[in-house]
């Protein structure tokens, strides 16, 4: 019961942005989001989080809805190496300390 | 630097036989976890260790699972008497355990256990 909702699988062409869209509208005061993704055999990795405001790295940013019912992350520039699962996981709370995973995204990247 | 390791790689065991599986986690990381991910599907939480106690087992699926964590370092998964479902790649993360929302989980690489 991760509580979010994901679209199953999005494509994208290479070096074009992308906007991974992602619905938790039971989210409460104190949630974080989270975006993690996992390459092909790999472990999953950290992307971006955030509470409130939207927020910038060097993977990507993170753009939170106003009402927090839903973000975006945004790869600006889209390459083959993102071809992956992206896992939208809300923190805290009634979750505590894990990380409960969803179905997540599959992007799939076209060169 | 040295990221959160597993051991085994790979583990092909007999149904019935008990198994292993070793996590080292980044030096200073207070927090570690496991997970589990069936194939073709997400992960699955199993256990958390906050130094080397386990506040959260709420994910361990049977009492053939076991944890422990030592010297707030290595951890170790044990399934004892496996059995085909337990065929999973066995994932371990660990964070500096700051109790909050906004703390990071580093993966391992993960062991894949097959259980004929």
């Amino acid at each position: 019961d991760a509580k979010t909702t994901q679209p199953n699988s999005m494509e994208s062409n290479e070096e074009e942005p992308v906007h991974l869209p992602c619905n938790h509208s039971t989210i409460s005061g104190t949630d974080y989001i989270h975006w993690y993704r996992q390459l092909p055999s790999q472990g999953p990795e950290y992307v971006i989080h955030g509470l409130t405001s939207n927020v910038n790295n060097r993977m990507a940013s993170l753009a939170i809805a106003e009402d927090r019912k839903s973000s975006t992350l945004i790869l600006h520039r889209a390459t083959l190496r993102d071809a992956a699962v992206y896992y939208c996981i809300l923190r805290g709370g009634e979750y505590g300390n894990k990380l409960v995973f969803g179905a997540g995204t599959i992007l799939r990247v076209k060169s | 630097g040295a990221g959160v390791s597993q051991s085994p790689s790979n583990k092909v065991t007999e149904k019935g036989k008990d198994v292993e599986l070793r996590c080292d986690p980044i030096s200073g990381h207070t927090a570690l976890y496991w997970y589990r991910q069936r194939l073709g599907q997400g992960l699955e939480f199993l256990i958390y260790f906050q130094g080397n106690s386990a506040p959260d087992k709420s994910g361990l699926p049977s009492d053939r699972f076991s944890a422990e964590r030592t010297g707030e370092s290595v951890s170790t998964l044990t399934i004892q008497r496996t059995q085909q479902e337990d065929s999973a790649v066995y994932l371990c993360a660990s964070s500096f355990g700051a109790r909050s929302s906004a703390d990071t989980q580093y993966f391992g690489p993960g062991t894949r256990l097959t259980v004929l």
